[in-house]
């Protein structure tokens, strides 16, 4: 089993529509859950962090965690061409002082005209 | 968020030779910075964890003397790739984390193409 799992896509989503985005982690640990965005050839940028069960929202995006389902969504409203991206769910295990983060192999998102 | 540059953004180069790759930590100091590679099409993978000051920690299947590591001061780290081959083609990528616990901020990547 892997630590982080992603549906690899890709998931197409008209523009306008909601994209759900799933991901699970074996590590029940774990205790800090990031969503990344990447576009093609360039490197990962921050879109959410969530650290306690329930929602968060930051704009359009929201971030839903379970922790007793070991289970971290991301919700993008609205969806735009510019959201086609490749999704990262990563994972902290709080390794010592150091954040060793774990990704998932990401989700790629199509939104279409 | 923190801001991170790496030198260089792509390089080229034949097979044998070494290629070493800045990585700076532009406006906090950081005693810990990731380096990452990313093959095309796969998840990124860490390679290996840089301490200020001590030794890098490397992860498991990452040899340690074909990568080395320098964190020479508390905003700049740097990754040599030695002896390249082909096969060490990828995306190179470092990460900053400013307070443990919280996330980590990437630099823009290197591109390295080994011929």
């Amino acid at each position: 089993q892997k630590e982080v799992e992603q549906n690899s896509g890709p998931l197409s989503v008209p523009e306008g529509a909601i994209a759900s985005l799933n991901c699970t982690y074996s590590d029940r640990v774990s205790q800090s859950f990031f969503w990344y965005r990447q576009y093609s050839g360039k490197s990962p940028e921050l879109i959410m962090s969530i650290y306690s069960n329930g929602d968060k929202e930051d704009g359009r995006f929201t971030a839903q965690l379970n922790k007793a389902s070991q289970y971290v969504s991301l919700l993008i409203r609205d969806s735009q061409p510019s959201d086609s991206a490749t999704y990262l769910c990563a994972v902290n295990r709080r390794a010592g002082t150091a954040s060793k983060l774990t990704f998932g192999t990401g989700t790629r998102l199509q939104v279409t005209l | 968020g923190a801001v991170v540059s790496q030198h260089p953004s792509r390089v080229i180069c034949k097979s044998g030779t070494s290629v070493k790759i800045e990585c700076r930590s532009l406006d906090f100091q950081a005693t810990t910075m990731f380096w990452y590679r990313q093959f095309p099409k796969q998840s990124l993978m860490l390679m290996a964890t840089s301490n200020e000051g001590s030794k890098a920690t490397y992860e498991q299947g990452v040899e340690k003397d074909k990568f080395l590591i320098n964190h020479a001061s508390l905003t700049l780290s740097t990754l040599t790739v030695t002896s390249a081959h082909p096969e060490d083609s990828s995306f190179y990528i470092c990460s900053v984390p400013p307070l443990a616990g919280e996330t980590q901020y990437f630099g823009p990547g290197t591109r390295l193409l080994v011929l």
